[in-house]
């Protein structure tokens, strides 16, 4: 299966940009990159996904490196809301549900 | 609209005993997930199921673990001869179809206690 590598943690300045990174070198043609985050004592929430080509929503951009070997979810404007784990996760495309969580990356906001 | 619910929340037991875990996934979500998330952890995958289909169990950790889907809507998990390293928060999810594309929803999770 392939798998995501992204940093344990990550601290950031409350209203400044936060820029979370995820290596998926083995990424195949078919899959999806995936973000969730989870908030303590919750369930997982989506917070973007992607293909090929960079996505924006509501809540977050996300750049797409052009081999796809690596991707950046990006929180525009960090609030203390936004503390919680990070999830980098690659899902099969063609319908399979092979995929990998992970640990994540635990995101600390600063006041 | 109403999303994932789990119950109970809580459950503690004692090692050796059988639980049962329930999931209610969103109505009209035809694939519904099972996830085991220990302390400090990610989420271990532990079994699938998608329609009418035969549910993908390669997840599952023992043969102690089984879970079923009656009637494509409601799913309970059941842990038999309960152990202490089965303690963990158990987390469902569903989505409106398979594939690497589709958004998943989780319900808040049952957290399991063996003692």
């Amino acid at each position: 299966d392939a798998k995501t590598t992204q940093p344990n943690s990550m601290e950031s300045n409350e209203e400044e940009p936060v820029h979370l990174p995820c290596n998926h070198s083995t990424i195949s043609g078919t899959d999806y990159i995936h973000w969730y985050r989870q908030l303590p004592s919750q369930g997982p929430e989506y917070v973007i996904h992607g293909l090929t080509s960079n996505v924006n929503n509501r809540m977050a951009s996300l750049a797409i490196a052009e081999d796809r070997k690596s991707s950046t979810l990006i929180l525009h404007r960090a609030t203390l809301r936004d503390a919680a784990v990070y999830y980098c996760i690659l899902r099969d495309g063609g319908g399979g549900n092979q995929f990998y969580f992970g640990t994540g990356t635990s995101l600390t906001v600063i006041p | 609209g109403a999303g994932v619910s789990q119950s109970p929340s809580n459950k503690v037991t004692e090692k050796g005993k059988d639980v049962e875990l329930r999931c209610d996934p969103i109505s009209g979500h035809t694939a519904l997930y099972w996830y085991r998330q220990s302390l400090g952890q990610g989420l271990e995958f532990l079994i699938y199921f998608q329609g009418n289909s035969a549910p993908d169990k390669s997840g599952l950790p023992s043969d102690r673990f089984s879970a079923e889907r009656t009637g494509g809507s409601v799913s309970t998990l059941t842990i038999q001869r309960t152990q202490q390293e089965d303690s963990a928060v158990y987390l469902c999810a569903s989505s409106t179809r398979q594939g690497g594309y589709n958004e998943q929803f989780f319900g808040p999770g049952t957290r399991l206690t063996v003692l």
